[in-house]
């Protein structure tokens, strides 16, 4: 079975600073991986995915992430911090094969100071 | 294109009774996935169908229901409902090959009192 582990649940940086969210996986087979971002009341978007192709991924609004099979991690940065960016976020974790549910992680909170 | 739809938006039910909640996949997807989001549980899969066949259930009781309808749109069924059924109940669709994502819609809150 696959799981998610998104340690902490709440991570505050500076506008402008560097935003590391940190995403481990485990799966007895690569998987296809997943971040989304929720806004208030609102659904899931997704950011951007990761599905055996490149292993440094590039999203929408200037994140991206980089699958270490290594490291079992699938870790969301993005160089500069915007207020815009406060929101939670999860990553997900989906097998291949014929079951399609995705798993996901606790979520993170990012806040934004200005 | 327009995205997924779900309705309604909220809905407020008492405890005992039974909520139904809609969805409309994005145009030309054929798998719906049901999700539900309780406060302090998480994102928890609920449901997957896919051209018109239930094909996987996370690990909810039978009053949880669905079904999809030959337009692919998604019904889900909560029967005698209880308190802890609160939660903002998101639904997802996927096309039926080439694309892994899943594309979420805005949610249903529902709340039981």
């Amino acid at each position: 079975a696959q799981s998610v582990t998104q340690l902490g649940s709440h991570v505050s940086v500076s506008e402008g600073a560097l935003v590391l969210l940190r995403c481990n996986y485990s799966s007895s087979v690569p998987p296809y991986l997943f971040w989304y971002v929720q806004y208030p009341n609102q659904g899931l978007q997704l950011l951007l995915k990761y599905t055996s192709a490149a292993t440094l991924v590039k999203g929408i609004n200037g994140f991206e992430a980089e699958f270490k099979k290594s490291e079992t991690s699938f870790h969301l940065t993005k160089p500069s911090a915007h207020m815009s960016d406060a929101a939670e976020y999860f990553c997900a974790v989906r097998a291949t094969g014929a079951n399609s549910k995705l798993t996901f992680g606790k979520g993170i909170t990012l806040s934004v100071r200005p | 294109e327009a995205g997924v739809t779900q309705s309604p938006t909220h809905l407020i039910k008492t405890r005992g009774q039974q909520a139904t909640l809609r969805c409309s996949p994005i145009s030309g997807h054929t798998s719906v996935y049901w999700y539900q989001q309780a406060l302090g549980l998480g994102l928890q899969f609920l449901l997957w169908y896919d051209e018109g066949e239930e094909r996987n259930r996370g690990n909810f009781p039978p009053r949880f229901s669905g079904r999809q309808f030959p337009n692919y749109s998604s019904e889900l069924n909560v029967n005698a409902l209880e308190l802890e059924d609160s939660a903002l109940y998101l639904c997802a669709s996927s096309p039926p090959v080439g694309v892994y994502e899943q594309y979420f819609g805005p949610g249903t809150r529902l709340t039981v009192t």
